[in-house]
């Protein structure tokens, strides 16, 4: 079984619609971390967190939103999806060692149209 | 501006010959740099890391080279398998904004030929 499971792997959606994307990790780590890859820009963070009550703002989190719902849940909303949203989104976690190694779930395609 | 910079796009090799991925950085705060592997439809996997107080690091047929003067790494890979054909991200780890976080490269294709 996977460590770290996403859901949906592909959606596709519409301009303005609410999207959600689930992360779930069964690894017991505290730090999890919700990226996007674009072609030719590798991974940004969009937001991540180190335990249920802490929440902070990646590089790139206008037009995202998550929520921490348990230890091993995070997900990562989109309000009103936007065609620039289009990308391929990696959840991950970490246990925090000294080399910050993360472990990354298998992905989501969204295409916004 | 890429604190993290992969300056190919793609590399292609014989199988059986040396693979040699490049990465530069700008910020001397780095403290581990890391090697993902990325296979089509599935997440980055780890592959090979180095304390900044290195210069080398050996496993197996991997082996990262850090040159601290010229912030740069490279990733060699010998022999170079078939199975080795996938998009190798560089990673930098620092604390940035009172938070240990992951700076990506853009990531290079590599392609081993039969």
């Amino acid at each position: 079984d996977a460590d770290v499971t996403q859901t949906p792997r592909n959606r596709i959606t519409k301009t303005g619609k609410r999207i959600m994307l689930e992360c779930s990790q069964t690894k017991g780590h505290d730090r999890m971390y919700w990226y996007r890859q674009d072609p030719g820009l590798g991974l940004r963070l969009i937001y991540y967190s180190f335990d249920v009550k802490d929440i902070n703002k990646g590089e790139i989190s206008d037009g995202y939103s998550v929520s921490r719902q348990a230890q091993a849940k995070f997900s990562l909303s989109l309000e009103s999806a936007i065609p620039n949203q289009t990308a391929l989104y990696f959840c991950a976690t970490a246990k925090g060692g000294p080399d910050n190694e993360q472990f990354f779930g298998p992905g989501t395609r969204l295409t916004v149209l | 501006d890429q604190q993290v910079k992969q300056n190919s796009p793609s590399l292609s090799v014989q199988e059986g010959r040396i693979s040699i991925l490049n990465c530069d950085y700008t910020n001397s705060m780095f403290d581990y740099f890391l090697w993902y592997k990325k296979y089509p439809a599935e997440g980055p996997t780890f592959l090979i890391s180095i304390s900044s107080i290195k210069d080398k690091n050996e496993d197996g047929r991997f082996t990262v080279f850090l040159n601290k003067s010229a912030k740069h790494l490279s990733l060699h890979i010998v022999p170079s398998q078939p199975g080795d054909s996938a998009v190798y991200f560089c990673a930098a780890s620092s604390i940035i904004q009172g938070a240990q976080k992951l700076v990506f490269g853009q990531g290079t294709r590599l392609t081993i030929n039969p």
